[in-house]
Protein backbone atom coordinates (compact mmCIF):
# COMPACT_ATOMS: atom_id res chain seq x y z
CA UNK A 1 0.00 0.00 0.00
CA UNK A 2 1.04 3.59 -1.02
CA UNK A 3 -0.69 5.30 2.03
CA UNK A 4 -1.21 9.05 1.20
CA UNK A 5 0.74 10.35 -2.28
CA UNK A 6 1.00 13.83 -2.77
CA UNK A 7 1.90 15.01 -6.38
CA UNK A 8 4.14 17.53 -7.01
CA UNK A 9 6.67 17.54 -4.21
CA UNK A 10 7.75 21.02 -4.79
CA UNK A 11 6.47 23.70 -7.10
CA UNK A 12 7.23 27.53 -7.87
CA UNK A 13 4.09 29.45 -9.17
CA UNK A 14 3.41 33.01 -10.58
CA UNK A 15 1.65 35.32 -8.58
CA UNK A 16 -1.92 35.03 -10.67
CA UNK A 17 -1.22 31.35 -11.61
CA UNK A 18 -3.72 28.00 -10.93
CA UNK A 19 -2.73 24.92 -10.40
CA UNK A 20 -3.73 21.81 -8.31
CA UNK A 21 -2.06 19.86 -5.71
CA UNK A 22 -2.85 16.03 -5.98
CA UNK A 23 -3.70 13.89 -3.05
CA UNK A 24 -4.61 10.20 -3.10
CA UNK A 25 -5.02 7.49 -0.82
CA UNK A 26 -5.45 3.87 -1.14
CA UNK A 27 -6.82 2.93 2.17
CA UNK A 28 -10.70 3.14 1.70
CA UNK A 29 -10.21 6.07 4.13
CA UNK A 30 -13.50 8.45 4.39
CA UNK A 31 -11.96 11.03 6.08
CA UNK A 32 -9.72 13.39 4.34
CA UNK A 33 -7.46 16.92 5.01
CA UNK A 34 -5.67 19.51 3.40
CA UNK A 35 -3.35 21.40 6.05
CA UNK A 36 -0.86 24.26 5.41
CA UNK A 37 2.11 24.52 7.85
CA UNK A 38 4.27 28.02 8.29
CA UNK A 39 7.30 28.66 9.86
CA UNK A 40 5.73 29.88 13.50
CA UNK A 41 1.83 29.20 12.70
CA UNK A 42 2.22 25.56 12.96
CA UNK A 43 -0.44 23.25 10.73
CA UNK A 44 -3.11 24.81 9.60
CA UNK A 45 -6.67 23.06 8.53
CA UNK A 46 -7.51 24.48 5.03
CA UNK A 47 -10.48 22.42 3.79
CA UNK A 48 -11.49 18.88 4.97
CA UNK A 49 -13.77 15.96 3.78
CA UNK A 50 -16.00 13.18 5.28
CA UNK A 51 -16.47 11.69 2.45
CA UNK A 52 -17.52 11.50 -1.48
CA UNK A 53 -19.24 14.38 -2.30
CA UNK A 54 -19.15 15.76 1.36
CA UNK A 55 -16.37 18.74 1.55
CA UNK A 56 -16.51 21.52 4.20
CA UNK A 57 -13.95 24.63 5.60
CA UNK A 58 -11.01 24.52 7.73
CA UNK A 59 -9.38 27.40 9.79
CA UNK A 60 -7.90 29.10 6.62
CA UNK A 61 -10.16 28.21 3.28
CA UNK A 62 -10.25 31.68 1.62
CA UNK A 63 -7.97 31.35 -1.84
CA UNK A 64 -8.42 27.57 -2.14
CA UNK A 65 -11.26 25.25 -3.25
CA UNK A 66 -11.47 21.17 -2.89
CA UNK A 67 -13.63 18.63 -4.73
CA UNK A 68 -14.01 14.85 -3.54
CA UNK A 69 -15.78 13.12 -6.37
CA UNK A 70 -13.93 9.65 -5.40
CA UNK A 71 -13.14 8.33 -2.03
CA UNK A 72 -9.51 8.26 -3.11
CA UNK A 73 -8.69 11.56 -4.41
CA UNK A 74 -9.25 14.86 -2.69
CA UNK A 75 -7.15 17.49 -4.75
CA UNK A 76 -6.28 21.10 -3.93
CA UNK A 77 -7.12 24.02 -6.10
CA UNK A 78 -5.53 27.22 -6.05
CA UNK A 79 -7.27 30.00 -8.53
CA UNK A 80 -4.90 32.31 -8.47
CA UNK A 81 -1.86 31.94 -6.39
CA UNK A 82 -0.60 34.72 -4.15
CA UNK A 83 2.64 35.15 -2.69
CA UNK A 84 1.04 34.17 0.90
CA UNK A 85 0.19 31.09 -0.20
CA UNK A 86 3.73 29.87 -0.25
CA UNK A 87 3.75 27.43 2.16
CA UNK A 88 4.54 23.13 2.44
CA UNK A 89 0.81 21.23 1.86
CA UNK A 90 -0.01 18.31 3.55
CA UNK A 91 -2.92 15.92 2.99
CA UNK A 92 -4.30 13.25 5.24
CA UNK A 93 -6.76 10.95 5.90
CA UNK A 94 -7.98 8.42 8.36
CA UNK A 95 -10.70 5.97 8.47
CA UNK A 96 -14.18 6.94 8.86
CA UNK A 97 -16.46 7.65 11.91
CA UNK A 98 -16.59 4.08 13.39
CA UNK A 99 -12.97 3.56 13.28
CA UNK A 100 -10.69 4.86 16.37
CA UNK A 101 -8.07 5.12 14.26
CA UNK A 102 -5.61 8.62 13.92
CA UNK A 103 -4.57 10.30 10.63
CA UNK A 104 -2.02 9.37 8.26
CA UNK A 105 0.04 12.45 5.87
CA UNK A 106 1.49 12.63 3.03
CA UNK A 107 5.16 13.76 2.18
CA UNK A 108 3.78 17.08 1.31
CA UNK A 109 3.87 19.68 -1.24
CA UNK A 110 6.25 22.85 -1.05
CA UNK A 111 4.87 25.41 -3.13
CA UNK A 112 6.25 28.68 -3.71
CA UNK A 113 4.63 31.43 -5.25
CA UNK A 114 6.98 34.57 -6.82
CA UNK B 1 -11.87 27.22 20.38
CA UNK B 2 -9.37 24.22 20.94
CA UNK B 3 -6.05 25.85 21.31
CA UNK B 4 -3.31 23.16 22.29
CA UNK B 5 -0.05 24.24 23.76
CA UNK B 6 3.57 22.64 23.39
CA UNK B 7 6.45 23.03 25.97
CA UNK B 8 9.24 23.53 25.62
CA UNK B 9 9.59 25.20 22.09
CA UNK B 10 13.03 23.69 21.69
CA UNK B 11 15.50 21.21 23.52
CA UNK B 12 18.61 20.01 23.94
CA UNK B 13 19.86 16.75 25.61
CA UNK B 14 22.91 14.79 25.66
CA UNK B 15 22.38 10.73 24.25
CA UNK B 16 21.50 8.60 26.93
CA UNK B 17 19.27 11.14 28.89
CA UNK B 18 15.08 10.31 29.27
CA UNK B 19 13.29 12.90 28.50
CA UNK B 20 9.17 13.88 28.86
CA UNK B 21 7.69 16.73 25.71
CA UNK B 22 4.72 18.32 27.11
CA UNK B 23 1.01 18.91 25.60
CA UNK B 24 -1.51 21.03 26.82
CA UNK B 25 -5.24 21.47 25.33
CA UNK B 26 -8.08 24.07 26.49
CA UNK B 27 -10.91 21.99 26.04
CA UNK B 28 -11.06 18.36 27.22
CA UNK B 29 -13.97 17.02 25.23
CA UNK B 30 -11.47 15.36 22.29
CA UNK B 31 -11.83 12.36 20.38
CA UNK B 32 -8.33 11.07 20.69
CA UNK B 33 -4.89 12.45 21.10
CA UNK B 34 -1.80 11.45 18.16
CA UNK B 35 1.88 12.07 18.48
CA UNK B 36 3.93 12.41 15.35
CA UNK B 37 7.45 13.34 14.38
CA UNK B 38 8.90 15.33 11.58
CA UNK B 39 12.37 15.31 10.40
CA UNK B 40 13.42 18.66 8.47
CA UNK B 41 11.77 18.95 4.83
CA UNK B 42 9.51 15.38 5.48
CA UNK B 43 6.56 14.57 6.34
CA UNK B 44 4.67 13.77 9.69
CA UNK B 45 4.54 9.98 11.10
CA UNK B 46 2.83 8.86 13.34
CA UNK B 47 4.18 7.86 16.60
CA UNK B 48 1.59 6.96 19.37
CA UNK B 49 -2.39 7.58 19.05
CA UNK B 50 -4.09 7.76 22.41
CA UNK B 51 -8.53 7.04 22.68
CA UNK B 52 -10.05 9.53 25.11
CA UNK B 53 -11.01 6.45 27.25
CA UNK B 54 -7.11 5.47 27.21
CA UNK B 55 -4.56 6.97 29.90
CA UNK B 56 -1.34 6.00 27.95
CA UNK B 57 -0.16 3.94 24.98
CA UNK B 58 3.66 2.26 24.30
CA UNK B 59 5.63 2.10 21.41
CA UNK B 60 8.86 0.33 22.23
CA UNK B 61 11.06 3.77 23.89
CA UNK B 62 8.21 5.98 23.65
CA UNK B 63 5.47 6.08 26.27
CA UNK B 64 2.70 8.77 25.91
CA UNK B 65 0.15 9.38 28.77
CA UNK B 66 -3.36 11.34 28.48
CA UNK B 67 -5.10 13.26 31.37
CA UNK B 68 -7.75 14.28 29.43
CA UNK B 69 -9.82 16.12 32.83
CA UNK B 70 -7.02 18.30 33.55
CA UNK B 71 -5.96 19.02 29.31
CA UNK B 72 -2.62 17.43 29.28
CA UNK B 73 -0.35 14.82 27.30
CA UNK B 74 3.41 13.31 28.07
CA UNK B 75 5.53 12.30 25.74
CA UNK B 76 8.52 10.23 27.06
CA UNK B 77 11.37 9.29 25.44
CA UNK B 78 13.19 7.02 27.32
CA UNK B 79 17.70 6.28 26.61
CA UNK B 80 17.41 9.06 24.04
CA UNK B 81 19.52 8.88 20.74
CA UNK B 82 20.91 10.92 17.91
CA UNK B 83 18.30 9.26 15.69
CA UNK B 84 15.47 11.06 17.78
CA UNK B 85 16.62 14.45 16.94
CA UNK B 86 13.38 15.85 14.87
CA UNK B 87 10.05 17.77 16.09
CA UNK B 88 7.62 16.57 17.52
CA UNK B 89 4.02 17.62 17.43
CA UNK B 90 1.39 16.78 19.40
CA UNK B 91 -2.69 17.26 17.82
CA UNK B 92 -6.04 16.66 19.38
CA UNK B 93 -8.52 15.56 17.77
CA UNK B 94 -12.32 17.24 18.29
CA UNK B 95 -15.31 15.74 17.63
CA UNK B 96 -15.97 16.53 14.10
CA UNK B 97 -12.53 14.39 13.51
CA UNK B 98 -10.77 17.12 12.67
CA UNK B 99 -7.27 17.33 14.07
CA UNK B 100 -5.62 20.48 16.04
CA UNK B 101 -1.56 21.04 16.29
CA UNK B 102 0.65 22.18 18.43
CA UNK B 103 3.49 23.70 17.59
CA UNK B 104 6.07 21.52 18.55
CA UNK B 105 8.74 20.07 20.07
CA UNK B 106 12.13 20.87 18.07
CA UNK B 107 14.53 17.87 19.75
CA UNK B 108 18.47 17.81 19.70
CA UNK B 109 20.07 14.96 21.02
CA UNK B 110 24.14 15.58 20.89
CA UNK B 111 25.84 12.39 20.44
Amino acid sequence: NAGVTQTPKFQVLKTGQSMTLQCAQDMNHEYMSWYRQDPGMGLRLIHYSVGAGITDQGEVPNGYNVSRSTTEDFPLRLLSAAPSQTSVYFCASRPGRTSHGGYTFGSGTRLTVV
Amino acid sequence: KQEVTQIPAALSVPEGENLVLNCSFTDSAIYNLQWFRQDPGKGLTSLLLIQSSQREQTSGRLNASLDKSSGRSTLYIAASQPGDSATYLCAVMDSSYKLIFGSGTRLLVRP
